[in-house]
């Protein structure tokens, strides 16, 4: 069974720095890995999506790699604003089309 | 605006009472999810469903319901026999692509409180 882990639970970083988020999972038979920003209360908002034959994908000042041989993704924030404040989930895809999520890793970004 | 739209925010339920929770998606996706989220864990799977007049259990279906007579909308039933049913309740859609399977979207979610 797929299991999908986030390291650390929780990271805290004075504004400006770089966030530097893992991920990893089991199986390395995915289709996609996605990543998700979740505020408190509120639903989930995607971020980026990696596609299991690509290796990075950017937006901004994110930037999200994937390992699938080694069963990890990194998610990169730069140049991190009290904004980016919240708690970041990532999911896998796996054969059924069923989606795998990480506990997530709550952020904080002190100004 | 296209998206997913649950309700309602905030509900209520009485012991031994069967609620319903409303997810619609405008965004002409073929599949819909239902999770459970807990404090402090990821989200948890009870029901998907990839076409209309079908749906899948998922982790955690024991004590809830689903159906899916429209494409735009998959509602879910908590019922009594779900025993610890206080958690927050997220609705997601994706379109179903030949390979690979496409970019997740997310309802607000509902929470639930037993009372």
């Amino acid at each position: 069974k797929q299991e999908v882990t986030q390291i650390p639970a929780a990271l805290s970083v004075p504004e400006g720095e770089n966030l530097v988020l893992n991920c990893s999972f089991t199986d390395s038979a995915i289709y996609n890995l996605q990543w998700f920003r979740q505020d408190p209360g509120k639903g989930l908002t995607s971020l980026l999506l990696i596609q299991s034959s690509q290796r990075e994908q950017t937006s901004g000042r994110l930037n999200a790699s994937l390992d699938k041989s080694s069963g990890r993704s990194t998610l990169y924030i730069a140049a991190s604003q009290p904004g980016d404040s919240a708690t970041y989930l990532c999911a896998v895809t796996d054969s059924w089309g069923k989606f795998q999520f990480g506990a997530g890793t709550q952020v904080v970004v002190t100004p | 605006d296209g998206g997913i739209t649950q309700s309602p925010k905030y509900l209520f339920r009485k012991e031994g009472q069967n609620v319903t929770l409303s997810c619609e998606q405008n965004l002409n996706h073929d599949a819909m999810y239902w999770y459970r989220q807990d404090p402090g864990q990821g989200l948890r799977l009870i029901y998907y469903s990839q076409i209309v007049n079908d749906f899948q259990k998922g982790d955690i279906a024991e004590g809830y319901s689903v159906s899916r007579e429209k494409k735009e909308s998959f509602p879910l039933t908590v019922t009594s026999a779900q025993k610890n049913p206080t958690a927050f309740y997220l609705c997601a859609s994706s379109s179903v692509g030949a390979s690979p399977y496409n970019e997740q979207f997310f309802g607000p979610g509902t929470r639930l409180t037993v009372l």
